[in-house]
C-alpha cells in the first residue's frame, strides 16, 4: 500500500487570506500526482493532474506545484473565499499507468471563515 | 453530458440481503474503480478494472464482488452485507493515469 500523506488534516482560514497545504508521496517510480476538491454532499472533482518535476498548474485562485525528487506537492489558494471550503485530496496512481486506480491521502479539510 | 452514474444514492438494508450498486459511465473510459469512504480512513480502493473482463482487488476487497462485462458498466455486489460495510461508496472512471478520475455521485449504504 502506497503512503500518501497530507497536512494539515484541517485548516481554518479567514476570508481573504491565502493558504497552502502539503501532499507527500513516494518519490520513486513517479508517474503523476492528482489533486481533487471535494465539497460536502458532493463527489470529488479533479483539479489538477501533475506529471513533470517543477510543474506548476493554476485554475483561478488555486495553484499547485510539484517536486518529484523529494516527493511533495503544495496546493495554494490565494484570497480564500467561502466557496473554497472543501476537503482537498491528493492521490498517487497505484502503478505507472494509473490503470489500477489511485491511492488517496486522507485530505485537508479547509474551512473559510467570513 | 459526460458523467458517471451511480445508483442508488441511498440504501438501508439488512444483514445478509444481497445487493448491487450500479455504476455506468458514458465517456468510453477503460479504467474504473470502486472506493469506500469512512471517517478518519480516507478513500480506500475496493476493486478496479482496467478493461472489459479485467478486474482485480484493491486494498479492501473482502465482502465485495465486481464484474465488467461491458465497458460502460462496473457494478459492485455485496453478496451478504454486514454492518461493517456501512459506508459511503464511490465509483470512478478515467481515460488514463494522466487524466483525472471522474467520480459518481456516491452511494450512502447502511447495513443494519
Amino acid at each position: 500500500i502506497l503512503n500518501v500523506e497530507q497536512s494539515p488534516q484541517s485548516l481554518h482560514v479567514q476570508e481573504g487570506d491565502s493558504t497552502n497545504f502539503t501532499c507527500s508521496f513516494p518519490s520513486s517510480n513517479f508517474y503523476a500526482l492528482h489533486w481533487y476538491r471535494w465539497e460536502t454532499a458532493k463527489s470529488p472533482e479533479a483539479l489538477f493532474v501533475m506529471t513533470l518535476n517543477g510543474d506548476e498548474k493554476k485554475k483561478g485562485r488555486i495553484s499547485a506545484t510539484l517536486n518529484t525528487k523529494e516527493g511533495y506537492s503544495y496546493l495554494y489558494i490565494k484570497g480564500s473565499q467561502p466557496e473554497d471550503s472543501a476537503t482537498y485530496l491528493c492521490a498517487f496512481p497505484n502503478s505507472g499507468g494509473g490503470a489500477d486506480g489511485l491511492t488517496f491521502g486522507k485530505g485537508t479539510h479547509l474551512i473559510i471563515q467570513p | 453530458e459526460a458523467q458517471v452514474t451511480q445508483n442508488p444514492r441511498y440504501l438501508i438494508t439488512v444483514t445478509g440481503k444481497k445487493l448491487t450498486v450500479t455504476c455506468s459511465q458514458n465517456m468510453n473510459h477503460e479504467y474504473m474503480s470502486w472506493y469506500r469512504q469512512d471517517p478518519g480512513l480516507g478513500l480506500r480502493q475496493i476493486y478496479y478494472s482496467m478493461n472489459v473482463e479485467v478486474t482485480d482487488k484493491g486494498d479492501v476487497p473482502e465482502g465485495y464482488k465486481v464484474s465488467r462485462k461491458e465497458k460502460r458498466n462496473f457494478p459492485l455486489i455485496l453478496e451478504s452485507p454486514s454492518p461493517n460495510q456501512t459506508s459511503l461508496y464511490f465509483c470512478a472512471s478515467s481515460l488514463s493515469g494522466k487524466w483525472g478520475y471522474t467520480f459518481g455521485s456516491g452511494t450512502r449504504l447502511t447495513v443494519v
